[in-house]
């Protein structure tokens, strides 16, 4: 079945890049996406590039798609204190239903 | 426009209790989602409602039950809790299935003991 990967933790210095990385399997997903996740609260979407595009730029955000190796990285430039969460990728099943990864604790250290 | 909301926010269970968490949309969204979070893992789905009257399951749907009588309610039942079921459950809802934006409920923490 699908299956989506990412790393658990991230941990970075304020005014760094951030490069959260993705694997997943189902290579006729149409949508990838990222979402965010702030402590108590529930996912929030962060931005989605459709699956015929190498790479969309969002202000801070950087989303590249790699389909031959199945690989979605999310780049977050000028990291701020306010970025911290947790940041989750996730691709649509042939149904539209979403797969989420683990998600990844992003740290941001003053 | 208060998009998705979820009740309770909180609630501690004996085993072998049920109840009902709620979820109530105002944005006209035909679909709608119910997703259990567990600690360090993604969110998976339990069930899924694509319009008033049709549901159907998800990855995890034992132990659960949904109706969906209306567009803005999708409420999930838990009809015998189990200390399985402790967890995290957002409700979210979408215009169309292709998800483009899932808007999510804050969450309800569920603990069963």
């Amino acid at each position: 079945g699908e299956d989506v990967e990412q790393s658990l933790f991230l941990s970075v210095r304020e005014g760094d890049s951030s490069v959260i990385n993705c694997t997943y399997t189902d290579s006729s997903s149409t949508y990838l996406y990222w979402y965010k996740q702030e402590p108590g609260a529930g996912l929030q979407l962060l931005t989605y590039i459709f699956s015929n595009m190498d790479m969309k730029q969002d202000q801070r955000l950087t989303v590249l798609l790699n389909k031959k190796d199945k690989h979605l990285s999310l780049r977050i430039a000028d990291t701020q204190t306010g970025d911290s969460a947790i940041y989750f990728c996730a691709e649509s099943d042939q149904g539209g239903k979403l797969i989420f990864g683990q998600g990844t604790e992003l740290s941001v250290k003053p | 426009n208060a998009g998705v909301t979820q009740t309770p926010k909180f609630r501690i269970l004996k085993i072998g209790q049920s109840m009902t968490l709620q979820c109530t949309q105002d944005m006209n969204h035909n679909y709608m989602y119910w997703y259990r979070q567990d600690p360090g893992m993604g969110l998976k789905l339990i069930y899924y409602s694509v319009g008033a009257g049709i549901t159907d399951k998800g990855e995890v749907p034992n132990g659960y039950n949904v109706s969906r009588s209306t567009t803005e309610d999708f409420p999930l039942r838990l009809e015998l809790a189990a200390p399985s079921q402790t967890s995290v459950y957002f409700c979210a809802s979408s215009y169309h299935d292709r998800a483009r934006e899932q808007y999510f409920g804050p969450g309800t923490r569920l603990t069963v003991t």
